[in-house]
Order: structure tokens, then sequence, then C-alpha cells
């Protein structure tokens, strides 16, 4: 059982570059979210799908965007990378959204931007 | 949704109990309480949760006082593989998480 699974697991850009982060589960939650995590620092959300078809921002959503494909998979993109996205990206699911389901945690995209 | 401080750090010995506060004093009727731990370089692993009651799982136990202003994760028997970064988060009627800095606990041989 995969759970939360996320490709690449590192990748490095230059400036200026775009780049797509994937994110699929299998558990048949309903709900996903975009974390990324700066050193030293708790996970703050970027992006989430409360259900499929629907996204919304979360605290710091500005250089990103996201596309809910289907019910599984949940992707990140990076349109114009600048060096202060540097930072280890994690997605997750939950069953709901509404009624307070933990969430699941995939193991992360360390994503260097020189 | 209400805010949680937790103590930087704290260590325990392997085999005892590791006890985590948490306060949350302006938590809400409607708040859970959720804990979830980070080993090293790994995503955010759920651990448990609770509303009013005390909770037990197999992983750990939840005690929120019966004021709701604080709680604490109970670790019975800690193992060197539970040291980590635990997280005390209070959530609302949606799933938004929001982490903070998290109690650094080391568990020494």
């Amino acid at each position: 059982n995969a759970g939360v699974t996320q490709t690449p697991k590192f990748q490095v850009l230059k400036t200026g570059q775009s780049m797509t982060l994937q994110c699929a589960q299998d558990m048949n939650h309903n709900s996903m979210y975009w974390y990324r995590q700066d050193p030293g620092m708790g996970l703050r959300l970027i992006y989430y799908s409360a259900s499929e078809g629907t996204t919304d921002k979360g605290e710091v959503p500005n250089g990103y965007n996201v596309s809910r494909l289907n019910k599984r998979e949940f992707s990140l993109r990076l349109e114009s990378a600048a060096p202060s996205q540097t930072s280890v990206y994690f997605c997750a699911s939950s069953n709901s959204f509404y009624s307070n389901q933990p969430q699941h945690f995939g193991d992360g995209t360390r994503l260097s931007i020189l | 949704d209400a805010k949680t401080t937790q103590p930087p750090s704290m260590d325990c010995a392997e085999g005892r109990a590791a006890n985590l506060p948490c306060n949350h004093s302006t938590i809400s009727g409607n708040e859970y309480v959720y804990w979830y731990r980070q080993i090293h370089s790994q995503g955010p692993q759920y651990i448990i949760h609770g509303l009013k009651n005390n909770e037990t799982n197999e992983m750990a136990s939840l005690i929120i006082t019966e004021d709701r202003k604080s709680s604490t994760l109970i670790l019975p028997h800690a193992t060197l593989r539970d040291t980590a970064v635990y997280y005390c988060i209070v959530t609302g009627a949606n799933s938004k998480l929001t982490f903070g800095k998290g109690i650094t606990l080391s568990v020494r041989p």
C-alpha cells in the first residue's frame, strides 16, 4: 500500500525554469493538499483541493499553480522558478476536507533553485 | 484556528514514557487537537486526534484537560525510533493544518 507518492524526490532548477511536481494517492481520498517546508520551520499550506474539480489557495500560493487531474492526482507547477522557492514540498491527502479527517503525507520533493 | 504553544525540546530515556505538553488556551468548542510527528527528512506522520475526551490508539494516548486549554501526548514506552519533531495542531471545521515549530523529542539510550 503506497499511500501518497511524490515524484521526483529531488530536483535542481535554474532561476526562471518551470517544473511540475507530481502527487498521487491510492487511498481513494477526496481531498488533497500541497505544503512547503523551509529549513527549521513548520509546513505551510500552498494550495488544496477539497474535492475533485475544485482547488483553493492556502497560506502561501504566490508563484504556484495546481491541477487536480483526477481523484488520485494533484500536481503543483512552478511557472518561473525563483530561489525563494527552494524548499521541501509535501503532498498530503485526507478522506474529507470538511469533516476533520487526518491527513496522510508523502515523503516530499526536495527542490533547489539556483 | 487557535494557536498552540509547545516547548522547543525535551528528552527522555528509552523505555520510559514520554509526555509531550501543548497549550491551546484560545481553543473553541468545535476545534480538534491533532498530533503529528516528523522524523528527520520524512513527511509528517499522523499520530492521534481528539475533541474533548481522552483518546488512545496503538501509537499513543492523548489527554485533554477538562477546560480543553491544554493537552498531553503520551508515548508509553519511547524507543530511539520515536526521536522526531512533534507538532500539536488545533483545527476547526475544515482540515487546514497550521504547523508551528513543534517540539523536538530526543530519546536517549
